[in-house]
Parts: structure tokens; C-alpha cells; sequence
């Protein structure tokens, strides 16, 4: 596609629920990103996919938090258990081959856990 | 571990004036530093990258500086317009991106 499209691009749920997130990366990217955006502060990294395989994880915060990317294209973020502080917008970016490079980014999801 | 800081947190200003924003960060071991632009309820767009080898990077009305040594990045627009109200972020990649907590620009006609 022309950018990065994530959907929903609103979700409401209740605490202790499971959602999904998903992220189309620009075609042809093979780094997909996944950040968290809190109200008033930057972007937070969570994960990051070179192809099908997470290259970097080390930013998401539990156990509750996992993501794929299967097939090195489409990415979809999973949050099990979800809790009230888990309320944020997460922004998913990409770029064409990795680190170093300009990402482009998505318009977000924001998520709202009640 | 990367500490990003952004100066100020939110800045006004009329129309036309020339402004900075700033930017600091705390381990100059980077790929590079860019600078992102997002309007309420949006994304980010990416303003401008710079290099770890470069020492500046020019778009338009925009130009952003960066001194590595000594952990500083600064966004320079001139002739502010109020299409220029948003937030602006800075962020640093070594390996993974750290985003500073940006700075709230308002330009008022």
C-alpha cells in the first residue's frame, strides 16, 4: 500500500479481556516496528521484526505482551489480560531493510482499556 | 541505557518568528537522530534525518543540526506559520529508537 495502515484504529475493551492489533507495513519493508504512545510522552519502543523473526524485544513490558509477523509482512500485536495501564495509542512504523533507516509510520491505535 | 530530553516541553509564538527547538540525549553511540512532526490524533511524520557522520540536514523552512560529541540536536524553522502547530518529537537509534517527550509548538496567526 502507499503507508503504514493500522486497524482498528479505535478499540474499547474491559480489563481482563484480549485484544489484537494489527499493522500493514509498507509493501516491500522487511522491519516492522511496534512502539506504545502514553498521553504527553513520546513513543516507547516495544518490539522489533526483521522479516518473519523479532529481532528485539526487549521493550515489551510482560509476559502479557506478544507479537507475529508469520509470513514477514502483516504484523498483528497481542495483549492477554489487559489492564487499565495498558490504555495507550501503539504505533506500529516500518522501513525498508532495518536499523538505520527513516520509519514510516502509521496514524496508531488507540486503545482504551476500561 | 538512551535518555532523550526535549526543551522546552511546549513553546508559542506569533507568526513569522524564527524558532528552536532542543534536544539532548545521553549516549552519543548513534546511527542517527531524527525529527518527527505529529498533529493531535495522528501519527508521525517524518521532518528530517540526520546521520550520525552529518552534522546538519535542510528541508525547506526547516533545518535540524546535530553535534554527537556532545549529545545535542537542534530543529531550526523559520518563518513560523500556523500550520506549523503541532508536536514535534526527536528521536535517537542505536539499534532501537528512543523518542524524547516532544515540544507542543503553537503558532498564532
Amino acid at each position: 500500500g502507499a503507508g503504514v495502515s493500522q486497524t482498528p484504529s479505535n478499540k474499547v475493551t474491559e480489563k481482563g479481556k484480549y485484544v489484537e492489533l494489527r499493522c500493514d507495513p509498507i509493501s516491500g519493508h522487511t522491519a516492522l516496528y511496534w512502539y506504545r504512545q502514553s498521553l504527553g510522552q513520546g513513543p516507547e519502543f516495544l518490539i522489533y521484526f526483521q522479516g518473519t523473526g523479532a529481532a528485539d524485544d526487549s521493550g515489551l513490558p510482560n509476559d502479557r505482551f506478544f507479537a507475529v509477523r508469520p509470513e514477514g509482512s502483516v504484523s498483528t500485536l497481542k495483549i492477554q489480560r489487559t489492564e487499565r495501564g495498558d490504555s495507550a495509542v501503539y504505533l506500529c512504523a516500518s522501513s525498508f531493510q532495518g536499523a538505520g533507516e527513516t520509519q514510516y509510520f502509521g496514524p496508531g491505535t488507540r486503545l482504551l482499556v476500561l | 541505557k538512551q535518555e532523550v530530553t526535549q526543551i522546552p516541553a511546549a513553546l508559542s509564538v506569533p507568526e513569522g518568528e524564527n524558532l528552536v527547538l532542543n534536544c539532548s540525549f545521553t549516549d552519543s553511540a548513534i546511527y542517527n537522530l531524527q525529527w518527527f512532526r505529529q498533529d493531535p490524533g495522528k501519527g508521525l511524520t517524518s521532518l528530517l534525518l540526520i546521520q550520525s557522520s552529518q552534522r546538519e540536514q535542510t528541508s525547506g523552512r526547516l533545518n535540524a543540526s546535530l553535534d554527537k560529541s556532545s549529545g545535542r540536536s537542534t530543529l531550526y524553522i523559520a518563518a513560523s506559520q500556523p500550520g506549523d502547530s503541532a508536536t514535534y518529537l526527536c528521536a535517537v537509534n542505536n539499534n532501537d529508537m528512543r523518542f524524547g517527550a516532544g515540544t507542543r509548538l503553537t503558532v498564532k496567526p
